[in-house]
């Protein structure tokens, strides 16, 4: 268990429709990361966020959105959904917020659009 | 943009068998990541090779980086059983861009 919850475990939701997927990330670590994972695209890095702020950009969509909050828990924000966009999601955290170190992954959330 | 190409993508070797997956790259990198992802499973990071010539060893693993020929390996010394899974490297770029190769999916056979 790398103290990573991610929920919910598994979406599925129809095209068109918004979702949100939420990452709390281990006690102590500022940063989290956002990736995505699928059978066309592969492993991709989304978005990252360190203490609240946007810390570094990836291949994240228009239609992707993400925040990190006070209490350092992040949240993804899909719309918009297209078949594409099924995938698994994982989120990461890490103490600091430079250079992708020490990252610890949740479970991810699988996301299923029909 | 930096690419990250990994060879094999699909590897089956016998136990007790030696092996080595490879990682190119196609920029400069400033580090060069290594990840573990069990079926179904999410990922665990194994190494964070920061500097050329930089090697590290857990295990049967053990990763090296060589930054002038824009190479890693990862190598695998008397396999066993517990080491199948799929193996990632990933690669950060200028900008804080952060790449992964396509993946090397390893079966040990008994």
């Amino acid at each position: 268990d790398s103290g990573v919850t991610q929920t919910p475990k598994h979406l599925i939701t129809a095209t068109g429709q918004r979702v949100t997927l939420r990452c709390s990330p281990r006690s102590g670590d500022l940063s989290v990361y956002w990736y995505q994972q699928s059978l066309d695209q592969g492993l991709q890095f989304l978005i990252q966020y360190y203490n609240g702020e946007e810390r570094a950009k990836g291949n994240i969509l228009e239609r992707f959105s993400a925040q990190q909050f006070p209490d350092l828990h992040s949240e993804l924000n899909l719309s918009s959904l297209e078949l594409g966009d099924s995938a698994l999601y994982f989120c990461a955290s890490s103490v600091g917020g430079t250079g992708f170190m020490e990252q610890y992954f949740g479970p991810g959330t699988r996301l299923t659009v029909t | 943009e930096l690419k990250v190409e990994q060879n094999p993508l699909f590897l089956s070797m016998q136990e007790g068998k030696n092996y080595t997956i490879y990682c190119n790259y196609s920029t400069t990198s400033d580090r060069l990541y290594w990840y573990r992802q069990d079926p179904g499973k999410s990922l665990e990071s194994l190494f964070v090779l920061l500097s050329n010539g930089a090697v590290k060893q857990e295990g049967r693993l053990m990763a090296s980086l060589d930054t002038k020929a824009r190479l890693s390996t990862l190598h695998i010394t008397a396999a066993v059983h517990d080491l199948s899974a799929t193996y990632f490297c990933a690669g950060y770029g200028s900008g804080n861009q952060f790449y992964f190769g396509t993946g090397t999916s390893l079966t040990v056979i008994p």
